[in-house]
Parts: C-alpha cells; structure tokens; sequence
C-alpha cells in the first residue's frame, strides 16, 4: 500500500538552529499537509500546500514556518530559528483531493528543542 | 470556534464491543472521520462519514452520526488486543477544504 515516509524520525537540535524536516508524499496525490502534535495535546493542522502554493495555514505557521516542493516527490516544513515551544511530533500528510479530504499521513518526525 | 471533545480513556475486554464518543461544534462539518494511532506510528485513517449518513458500517466498525446532538460514535465490535491505540476523531470544519480538526484522541486498553 502507498505510504507517506518522513525524515528524520527523530531530530534534536539546540534553540535558534534551523530546521529542515522532510517529506516524500504519495506519488500520485496532489495536497500535501503538515501537522504538529505537542506532547500531551491534540493534533493541530499548521498548513496545507496545492499547486505550489499555500492554500492554507493557521496561526501557528507565523514566519519562521516555511514550506517547499523543491522537485517532484519531496516536501519539506523549514523551522528558521527554533524555539523550546517547536517540540513536538510533525506529521506530513497527503491527500488526492480535497472532497472527502482522505488524507494519508506519515509516522512522524520527532521534533526536540534544548 | 471549532472543537470537538473526546473522553480520555476506555479499557475493555477482548471480545467485547468498545463503543467511543465524541463531540463537535461545528454543525455545518461536511466529513467526520476516525483515525487510529498506534505506538511509534503516524494516524491511519479508518473510516469516514459524510454529513447527511447516520450510520456507516465496515466491517467490525460501525459509525453512529447524531447531527442534532452534534455527536459521534465508533464502535469496534469483537475488539482484539491489535486494538489497542489511541483514536482520534476529526472533522472538517465547513469554512475549510483543507484542515482537519482533531479530538484529543481516546486511548483504547483491550485486556485479555
């Protein structure tokens, strides 16, 4: 079955560093998302991307948020200068259309911040 | 604003049903979905409803629609120990064609 695979599955870095996560979406799906999970707290949608552009975003993904499709299969979330608060899980997902809206989402990368 | 509220914790027995509640606000959502999330694991879809169904049945699972009472239901019948994980509830609220809004996701205990 087609599966969302997201690098890397754990990253630790030190407050202000940058970071890159990545994403290869299903080949064939045309949305690609990123969603966060703080320990102990709800999945929250931070953006959606179609069309090499953002469709939408939440107040979470301010300007130190970016995202890209550099080529044809990756997607990455850019972290600029990272905070204590950025630690979490961040899910990529994709998904064919947006109707029913079945998004396929990855394992996850784990996000922390010291 | 847009919420949607579940309980925390069930733990049933193997064999038994699990029945898992949950809530929103947004009255106008189009889709409810339920998401699985086992340990180490991203979230896997499991099944969805579309606003104007009241029930959806696939296999062990059945979906229960309340659109009045703003309430949802899963409910695993036979429930095995690969059971186990955390169940999220989302929809999607009616301003958006994209986001999904999560619960805070039930934590299923299957006991032997």
């Amino acid at each position: 079955e087609p599966e969302v695979t997201q690098t890397p599955s754990h990253q630790v870095t030190q407050m202000g560093q940058e970071v890159i996560l990545r994403c290869v979406p299903i080949s064939n799906h045309l949305y690609f998302y990123w969603y966060r999970q703080i320990l102990g707290q709800k999945v929250e949608f931070l953006v959606s991307f179609y069309n090499n552009e953002i469709s939408e975003k939440s107040e979470i993904f301010d300007d130190q948020f970016s995202v890209e499709r550099p080529d044809g299969s990756n997607f990455t979330l850019k972290i600029r200068s990272t905070k204590l608060e950025d630690s979490a899980m961040y899910f990529c997902a994709s998904s064919a259309s947006s109707g029913a809206n079945v998004l396929t989402f990855g394992a996850g990368s784990r996000l922390t911040v010291l | 604003g847009e919420d949607v509220e579940q309980s925390l914790f069930l733990s049933v027995r193997e064999g038994d049903s699990s029945v898992i509640n949950c809530t929103y606000t947004d009255s106008s959502s189009t889709y409810l979905y339920w998401y699985k999330q086992e340990p180490g694991a991203g979230l896997q879809l499991l099944t969805y409803i579309f606003s104007n169904m009241d029930m959806k049945q696939d296999q062990r699972l059945t979906v229960l629609l309340n659109k009045k009472d703003k309430h949802l239901s899963l409910r695993i019948a036979d429930t095995q120990t690969g059971d186990s994980a955390i169940y999220f509830c989302a929809e999607i609220p009616v301003d958006s064609s994209y986001k999904l809004i999560f619960g805070s996701g039930t934590r299923l205990l299957v006991r032997p």
